[in-house]
């Protein structure tokens, strides 16, 4: 299968500073990204949908101006969580897929902690 | 009322038997289905997505789709203790979005 590599894996912020997690496809041009958070037991939810070269389109309840999100070519795709919050600690994974295919690839998911 | 649903177990089998995961959703348009396997603090990883009506054999694992009744399945043969994990069942939504239930635990005891 195809590769998506999410980095960092896991990080530690201080509350109010900004973290950016990237996704990257590693073997195929991943024309559209997803972003999940997934709180402990819970599962996954749907942050944002982004196209490459487009602006991402956020579930609701989810606030654009804090979790930005960015996928300016076919391999990369980052999403930046500013001025965290304890509660934005969460595991958060990337998702890619290729034009014309419906099957999705994970990416290894990020640990973020908030202090 | 909740896209994509799912018993959330737990699920307990006996090694060797045959496990059971169901799933139905609400969206009569969407046509891929997925089911994904989590390992506890891991992403999730696929384990098979079917299309059409009927089933799909793949190994041990065997989806099930009945788009009329709007639900799919997925069964694992011969279960072992290593198939213990969450199983998450997954719809394209709206054509695009991928939506995940909130998946079933899944024990095998040996």
């Amino acid at each position: 299968g195809a590769v998506v590599s999410q980095h960092p894996s896991w990080v530690i912020c201080k509350s109010g500073t900004s973290v950016k997690i990237e996704c990257r496809s590693l073997d195929f041009q991943a024309t559209t990204m997803f972003w999940y958070r997934q709180f402990p037991k819970q599962s996954l939810m749907l942050m944002a949908t982004s196209n490459e070269g487009s602006k991402a389109t956020y579930e609701q309840g989810v606030e654009k101006d804090k979790f930005l999100i960015n996928h300016a070519s076919l391999t990369l795709s980052t999403l930046t969580v500013t001025s965290a919050h304890p509660e934005d600690s969460s595991f958060y994974i990337c998702s890619a897929r290729s034009l014309g295919n419906t099957e999705a690839f994970f990416g290894q998911g990020t640990r973020l902690t908030v202090v | 009322q909740k896209e994509v649903e799912q018993n959330s177990g737990p699920l307990s089998v006996p090694e060797g038997a045959i496990a059971s995961l169901n799933c139905t959703y609400s969206d009569r348009g969407s046509q891929s289905f997925f089911w994904y396997r989590q390992y506890s603090g891991k992403s999730p990883e696929l384990i098979m997505f079917i299309y059409s009506n009927g089933d799909k054999e793949d190994g041990r694992f065997t989806a099930q789709l009945n788009k009329a009744s709007q639900y799919v399945s997925l069964l694992i043969r011969d279960s072992q203790p290593s198939d213990s994990a969450t199983y998450l069942c997954a719809v394209i939504w709206y054509g695009n979005k991928l939506v995940f239930g909130a998946g079933t635990i899944l024990r095998v005891k040996s």
